[in-house]
């Protein structure tokens, strides 16, 4: 079965944390996204890659940056957390090309204090 | 930028109605996607319509792209509790980077 991994399901940091969210997929696809989703807003992509060491700028990058070494891992960092990056955090891979769907990971919910 | 709406943003049903989510775009899109999200879950992807005036059924749901292939539609005919999630429509309107455009969901809840 094809995964997406996150690697924390809940998170508790203090504001002003470098905060380090990881996610590994096993299915070798191109692209990688970040999303977070809060009640009302849906799903806001905040960085995508298409390619080892490429990465976009999604809707909402300001307060995060992302680092894609090995295709199978892409890595959010919040860098100075703060109380408004509480939310929750979802990964989702998918093959390059518009006829693809996303396979997400299971989230991350992550509480800034 | 491209923008994908959907409506209603919610919807409360009886167990056995029936229930309608639409998804309407701002540009013309290449092909829309559906996704299921469970109360706690993730987004599951469950169909993608490709072609103008496209209608697709998996079991009691049904898919439809309009013709002008800037709106679509999710029915589910007597709905069941297994039904309760969040519906997703996601928009891809070209460009070299695949990405999708996602309405901000329709809650789903149903009453046994």
């Amino acid at each position: 079965d094809v995964k997406v991994t996150q690697s924390s399901r809940y998170l508790v940091k203090r504001t002003g944390e470098k905060v380090f969210l990881e996610c590994v997929q096993d299915m070798d696809h191109e692209n990688m996204f970040w999303y977070r989703q809060d009640p009302g807003l849906g799903l806001r992509l905040i960085y995508f890659s298409y390619d080892v060491k490429m990465k976009e700028k999604g809707d909402i990058p300001e307060g995060y940056s992302v680092s894609r070494e090995k295709k199978e891992r892409f890595s959010l960092i919040l860098e100075s957390a703060s109380t408004n990056q509480t939310s929750m955090y979802l990964c989702a891979s998918s093959l390059l090309g518009p006829n693809y769907g996303y396979t997400f990971g299971s989230g991350t919910r992550l509480t800034v204090v | 930028g491209q923008q994908v709406m959907q409506i209603p943003q919610y919807q409360h049903v009886q167990e056995g109605e029936d229930f309608t989510t639409y998804c309407n775009s701002s540009t013309t899109l290449s092909n829309i996607q559906w996704y299921k999200q469970r109360p706690g879950g993730h987004p599951v992807f469950l169909i993608q319509l490709v072609k103008s005036g496209e209608v697709k059924k998996q079991k009691r749901l049904t898919f439809q792209f309009g013709e002008a292939k800037k709106n679509s539609s999710l029915h589910i005919t007597a709905t069941q509790t297994t039904d309760v999630g969040t519906y997703f429509c996601a928009g891809y309107s070209g460009g070299s980077n695949y990405k999708l455009t996602f309405g901000k969901g329709t809650l789903l809840t149903v009453n046994p």
